[in-house]
């Protein structure tokens, strides 16, 4: 079992303020770390696959850093917005194909 | 181009009931897997196709469950019988190419209730 743990596990904040989330993954074994954003009802929805460690990505307002050494990887929302409101769920792949998730942070953004 | 399509979006069945959940994964892909997120956990991996074949049942619960996929194209997950602790959504995603990176394209899921 591959424990992926994403903090917090929930977070309220204000539009326009910024805000990021981690996820730790196993250091050993690794091949890529996914972010998805999922809202209920709908396909989570791929946001960043990183493989290298130092990796940064970023699509709109939205980024992500990776650490591969120590196992970690933020994800940055500059000036968040309702409509960011939804699940963001990271996950780990290594030797197999699988992806190993987080339970995700939940995020809501109020006007 | 249509994405991962899953039918149906909710089912309710009694505890005993079989049930079948269908994928229709994106056009040419490949490789095909199921995940299930139990109510406050994680989603979790099930089982991953190539084409028609089983890459990978580790994940799959139990003998209740059996995924197929003839003809390498849909596949189909029956639960039978159905169980309580079933209940979950379950996520069928595609991806084109074998290896990481992949980038994997999920379907909107199937909420799925055993009472």
């Amino acid at each position: 079992i591959l424990n992926v743990e994403q903090s917090p596990q929930s977070l309220h904040v204000q539009e326009g303020d910024s805000t990021n989330f981690t996820c730790s993954f196993p250091s050993s074994n690794f091949y890529a770390l996914h972010w998805y954003r999922w809202e209920t009802a709908k396909s989570p929805e791929a946001l960043f696959v990183m493989t290298l460690n130092g990796d940064e990505k970023k699509k709109g307002q939205i980024s992500a850093t990776l650490n591969t050494k120590e196992g970690y990887s933020y994800l940055y929302i500059k000036g968040s917005q309702p409509e960011d409101s939804a699940t963001y769920l990271c996950a780990f792949g290594n030797s197999g194909y699988a992806l190993n998730f987080g339970k995700g942070t939940s995020l809501l953004v109020t006007p | 181009e249509a994405g991962v399509t899953q039918f149906p979006s909710h089912s309710v069945i009694e505890k005993g009931q079989t049930v079948t959940l269908r994928c229709d994964p994106i056009s040419g892909h490949d490789n095909l897997y199921w995940y299930r997120r139990v109510m406050g956990k994680e989603i979790k991996f099930l089982l991953h196709f190539v084409k028609e074949s089983k890459q990978d049942e580790s994940g799959m619960p139990n003998n209740r469950f059996l995924a197929e996929r003839t003809g390498g194209t849909y596949s189909t997950l029956k639960v039978q019988p159905a169980e309580l602790e079933d209940s979950g959504v379950y996520f069928c995603a595609s991806s084109q190419e074998e290896g990481w990176p992949t980038e994997a394209f999920f379907g909107q899921g199937t909420r799925l209730t055993v009472v």
